[in-house]
């Protein structure tokens, strides 16, 4: 499985664009990298998941490199309801269905008003 | 979207009883489900992998014969801590995947347990 690598803690003003950048060097050919947002005590909430290059939805952007050794949240104007933690998630959960995905020590983001 | 639901969502028990936990997938089969524990500002720790119809496969370090998971349907999977101490007060969390070719988890909205 692979590690990720998140930094610990961010801080954004309200309206501020913000990048998350997770590392995972030792990244499979099969696995994919999903984000997940938790708010306190409650349980994680997908955010996006990617394979490769970009993917984009409602509410966030995910930069893949070609080389897929790490991979960038993108979260678009941010709002204090944002405040939460990211936690980045590498793994391939395809294949015979009993992968199991570990969570690292994720991002606290910080939004200030 | 896929639903997970969690019961009870909170619990206090007496030190040395059995707590059941129940984690159900609300509009979908689940054919696998995870069962994590978080403290207190930290991340989520995986306990144990639940798969319908077969033993659970839990994580080094896990006790299973003091966490017991049950996944008899394919939207019910349970997690019983059995003699509970003070220091099984946590957050846990279930989780479950749609299908075997998805590459999601769906989490529930976990449960804190406190041991008094």
């Amino acid at each position: 499985l692979a590690k990720t690598t998140q930094p610990i803690s961010m801080d954004s003003y309200e309206g501020q664009e913000v990048n998350i950048t997770c590392s995972h060097n030792n990244i499979a050919t099969n696995d994919y990298i999903t984000w997940y947002q938790q708010f306190p005590s409650q349980g994680p909430r997908f955010i996006i998941q990617g394979y490769k290059t970009k993917v984009k939805n409602e509410v966030a952007s995910l930069f893949i490199p070609a080389d897929r050794k790490s991979s960038t949240l993108s979260l678009p104007r941010v709002s204090l309801s944002d405040t939460a933690v990211y936690y980045c998630l590498v793994g391939d959960m395809s294949s015979g269905g009993y992968q199991k995905v570990t969570f690292g020590t994720g991002t606290k983001l910080q939004v200030i008003p | 979207g896929a639903v997970v639901s969690q019961h009870p969502s909170w619990v206090i028990c007496k030190s040395g009883t059995s707590v059941k936990i129940e984690c159900r997938s609300l509009d979908f089969q689940a054919t696998t489900m995870f069962w994590y524990r978080q403290f207190p500002k930290q991340s989520l720790m995986l306990m144990a992998t639940s798969n319908e119809g077969s033993k659970a496969t839990y994580e080094q370090g896990v006790e299973k014969d003091k966490f017991l998971i049950n996944h008899a349907s394919l939207t019910l999977s349970t997690l019983t801590v059995t003699s509970a101490h003070p220091e099984d007060s946590s957050f846990y969390i279930c989780s479950a995947r749609a299908h075997l070719a998805a590459n999601e988890q769906y989490f529930g909205p976990g449960t804190r347990l406190t041991v008094t």
